[in-house]
């Protein structure tokens, strides 16, 4: 079955410290990929998405995302996070026929 | 509408009872997905509706879940017998085209429900 993987579940980082979050899937075939974002309180926002062309892909709020095809990754980074950047960040993989979800990341990050 | 839109926003019920949680779907989207997520969960896919096709079903946990589309537009799912492990927050989400190469959710508030 297909599955997303967030390895980091939790994670703390100070003001101005750089960020990457992990996310694997596990499917063979052609996939869209997606972060998003829950702040405290607020539904699920999108934060950057992929589909084609450039692996690289910048979102909101300074984020970006890297897809690497041969290792089915997607990860996030910022190059430095603020305090509002304190939420939940799930990694998404649609197939074509279905969305799967990561478990989530929670980012704290302290001024 | 501006967004998807979930009622309630808390459902606080009884084990054995059953509960209508409610989804108004962004305003022309053909697709719209349930989902569950427990505490320390991912997204827990439940149902999937695409149009006046026949739904996905295939993520219901149990024969207690079950959910309709009325007129390709708003959406109820429904429990009976709720159960306390039941308990979670039940989002919505709505896209524009599924099988459009670009398809993105959009997802409602959600519906915290705690089954006591």
């Amino acid at each position: 079955a297909q599955s997303v993987s967030q390895h980091n579940h939790h994670v703390i980082l100070s003001e101005a410290a750089s960020l990457e979050l992990g996310c694997n899937y596990s499917y063979g075939g052609t996939v869209n990929l997606f972060w998003y974002v829950q702040y405290p309180g607020q539904h699920l926002q999108l934060l950057l998405k992929y589909f084609s062309g450039d692996p690289l892909v910048k979102g909101i709020k300074g984020f970006e995302a890297e897809f690497i095809k041969s290792k089915f990754s997607f990860n996030l980074r910022k190059p430095s996070v603020q305090w509002s950047d304190t939420a939940e960040y799930f990694c998404a993989v649609n197939t074509g026929n279905q969305f799967y979800f990561g478990t989530g990341t929670s980012l704290t990050v302290i001024p | 509408g501006a967004g998807v839109s979930q009622s309630p926003s808390n459902k606080v019920t009884e084990k054995g009872k059953d509960v209508e949680l409610r989804c108004d779907p962004i305003s022309g989207h053909t697709a719209l997905y349930w989902y569950r997520q427990s505490l320390g969960q991912g997204l827990e896919f439940l149902i999937y509706f695409q149009g006046n096709s026949a739904p996905d079903k295939s993520g219901l946990p149990s024969d207690r879940f079950s959910a309709e589309r009325t007129g390709g537009s708003v959406s109820t799912l429904t429990i009976q017998r709720t159960q306390q492990e039941d308990s979670a927050v039940y989002l919505c989400a709505s896209s524009l085209n599924p099988r459009a190469e670009k398809e993105t959710q959009y997802f409602g508030p959600g519906t915290r429900l705690l089954v006591l």
